[in-house]
């Protein structure tokens, strides 16, 4: 079965300043996408970027950066220039090519301070 | 983008009775929807996979003769809790995907209060 674990239940960052989410997974599959969702207050699921395990360019979105490493099953977020805005959950998720069920890490609640 | 409406955003009942979800995809069609429970502070913990025109398919633990799921359209799946109680209060998202290279969208989920 497939899992995935975020080992930082909770993190903290200076506005303006960069902070790293980690992420890691076990899988036996080859072809499978990963995500980062973020969950504000509202508790809206907010898709924030997305990869696909058959490309090794790591994927960008504006200030927000992904480090995959497939061989160590690892699929860090990084985000830059941390706004307040940024305060959430962040969420990890596992999708295979095969299945259809996403499968959420535990999640990591991201602080922002001034 | 994508986008999946849910209804209502939150609802309090009375133990005993039923209380429905909706769960709509608004500019797409979803042969396959989701739906989760959250408690506070946790992950999403998927309860069933709604399909359309056929049975949802629960994940082991699940009541499926409480937590009531049609997928009557390929734009519609509904949620019923029935015979509600308080230890069924907790907040449910439903989920749909366009497409699998864009994973899943949510809609805005239900706090669902039972007393």
């Amino acid at each position: 079965a497939q899992t995935v674990t975020q080992s930082q239940p909770e993190m903290s960052v200076q506005e303006a300043e960069t902070v790293t989410l980690s992420c890691t997974y076990d899988t036996s599959e080859s072809d499978y996408y990963l995500f980062w969702y973020k969950q504000p207050p509202s508790r809206q699921m907010i898709l924030v970027i997305r990869q696909e395990a058959y490309k090794q360019q790591n994927a960008t979105e504006n200030r927000f950066s992904v480090n995959f490493q497939k061989a160590a099953k690892s699929f860090s977020l990084k985000i830059s220039d941390s706004q307040l805005g940024d305060a959430a959950m962040y969420f990890c998720a596992y999708l295979t090519g095969t299945a259809s069920k996403l499968t959420f890490g535990t999640g990591t609640r991201l602080q922002v301070t001034l | 983008g994508a986008v999946v409406s849910q209804h209502p955003s939150w609802v309090i009942c009375k133990s005993g009775t039923s209380v429905k979800i909706e769960c709509r995809s608004l500019d797409f069609q979803a042969t396959t929807m989701f739906w989760y429970r959250q408690f506070p502070k946790q992950s999403l913990m998927l309860m069933a996979t709604s399909n359309e025109g056929s049975k949802a398919t629960y994940e082991q633990g699940v009541e499926k003769d409480k937590f009531l799921i049609n997928h009557a359209s390929l734009t519609l799946s509904t949620l019923t809790v029935t015979s509600a109680h308080p230890e069924d209060s907790s907040f449910y998202i439903c989920s749909a995907r366009e497409s699998l290279r864009h994973g899943y969208t949510f809609g805005s989920g239900t706090r669902l209060t039972v007393v």
